[in-house]
């Protein structure tokens, strides 16, 4: 059974960097697309970006400039570090899979990690 | 981008009703749709892909239809555990899309 567990800071300061981590467990990181998906409290989800197994990417032109995903297949892992971050960047960030066979939909999804932004 | 909109935004409904959710799009995006079910403090749960295809582990009461830009998320007998608020996701368009959710009560 797959699993996505989600680490890193629960508070980030503004203009700082928010960077998180997803393990894979239960199966390999190879061959699938691995998205970030984050929701502000009581509102909807936002689709951040993916990063295939290879190392490429695809990111939400509204987060582009500020988006960085890093994959390391050794330790069935992948990242996201999203610079400069504002009040606005405070939600819920989930890392889910995709598969190209599945059009790229999210089948798996690790539990969320609440990051918060404030001074 | 492409929009979403989903429509009704709140449900109340009762056990065994039928339901049916609408999710329209600004374009046309063929059949690259997902449904997911969210519960209160829980990560959403695929439950429908490519506009109709049911996820493995999935009720058949769940069932999707749709193409273009109109697509519809139905329940034909809501039970209990069905409560919650549902998105529809469009995937044939960077960048990929949600709508803004519908939730669904109890009456």
């Amino acid at each position: 059974q797959v699993q996505l567990q989600e680490s890193g800071p629960g508070l980030v300061k503004p203009s700082e960097t928010l960077s998180l981590t997803c393990t894979v467990s239960g199966g390999s990181i190879r061959s699938y697309y691995w998205s970030w998906i984050r929701q502000p409290p009581g509102k909807g989800l936002e689709w951040i970006g993916y990063i295939y197994y290879s190392g490429s990417t695809n990111y939400n032109p509204s987060l582009k400039s500020r988006v960085t995903m890093s994959v390391d297949t050794s330790k069935n892992q992948f990242s996201l570090k999203l610079r400069s971050v504002i009040a606005a960047d405070t939600a819920v960030y989930y890392c889910t899979r995709g598969e190209f066979e599945q059009m790229l939909v999210s089948d798996y999804w690790g539990q969320g990690t609440l990051v918060t932004v404030s001074s | 981008d492409i929009q979403l909109t989903q429509s009704p935004s709140f449900l109340s409904a009762s056990v065994g009703d039928r339901v049916t959710i609408t999710c329209r799009a600004s374009q046309g995006i063929s059949s690259y749709s997902a449904w997911y079910q969210q519960k209160p403090g829980k990560a959403p749960k695929l439950l429908i892909f490519a506009s109709s295809t049911l996820q493995i582990g999935v009720p058949s009461r769940f069932s999707g239809s749709g193409s273009g830009t109109e697509f519809s998320l139905t329940i034909s007998s809501l039970q209990p555990e069905d409560f919650a608020t549902y998105y529809c996701q469009q995937l044939g368009s960077y960048p990929f899309t949600f709508g803004g959710g519908t939730k669904v009560e109890i009456k």
